[in-house]
């Protein structure tokens, strides 16, 4: 069965550090994997995808995700952080046998601190 | 609790036939948001309502869309006059209030349309 797991319910970071927001996963098949973001009063943003090849996906608002298969994981990663980016931030993986089914992540609420 | 229950699970339709989504949120939920999902893309924001009320709209095309919440029952998303283009996976996401109140949202598992 497929399934997304974000194992930090909320990440606090300085502005200005690295930020890493975690993600891992269970599909059949090779995975399509996705981020977004979900600014207050907004519906999501898609940020970033892995389908196929580099495994790292370099996205918008200088946000890149790392796809490890041995580790099975997709973890959303910016060089120096800033405050606008505190939101929420859900990971999503599809399979590619199965159909279109995307499971989505719980979500990770970011603060960023000035 | 049910999570987000979208029916029918996968739904085909001929070329100017109507098409309905449902999406019955959450218990206790009164936020519901419509996404759009074409293959090997990721999610398009559609529509944003509220109770009996559409608080965004900027992501639905012009024409033949349209999406309600009413007071009772579930969220429907309509697509009058289908096109091949509309073939898509839908997504129904719902919260208990909006994102300032430090909600998160929960999504359903969608709703497959094809357009033949």
């Amino acid at each position: 069965a497929q399934s997304v797991a974000q194992p930090e319910d909320q990440v606090n970071v300085a502005e200005g550090n690295p930020l890493t927001v975690k993600c891992t996963y269970s599909v059949s098949g090779n995975p399509y994997l996705f981020w977004y973001v979900q600014y207050p009063n907004r519906g999501l943003q898609f940020l970033l995808k892995y389908i196929t090849g580099d495994n790292l996906v370099k996205g918008s608002y200088g946000f890149e995700a790392e796809f490890n298969k041995s580790q099975t994981s997709f973890h959303l990663k910016k060089p120096s952080a800033l405050v606008s980016d505190s939101a929420l931030y859900f990971c999503a993986v599809r399979g590619t046998t199965g159909g279109f089914k995307t499971i989505f992540g719980a979500g990770t609420r970011l603060f960023v601190k000035a | 609790n049910a999570g987000v229950m979208q029916n029918p699970r996968h739904l085909v339709r001929r070329r100017g036939q109507e098409a309905r989504l449902r999406c019955s949120p959450m218990k206790g939920h009164s936020h519901v948001y419509w996404y759009r999902q074409l293959p090997e893309e990721g999610l398009k924001f559609m529509v944003y309502l509220q109770k009996e009320n559409i608080i965004d709209e900027s992501g639905m095309p012009k024409e033949r869309f349209s999406a309600e919440f009413p007071k009772e029952g579930p969220s429907i998303l309509r697509i009058q006059q289908v096109v091949r283009g509309d073939s898509a996976a839908y997504f129904c996401a719902s919260s208990p209030n909006s994102q300032t109140g430090g909600s998160k949202a929960f999504f359903g598992q969608g709703t497959r349309l094809t357009v033949v």
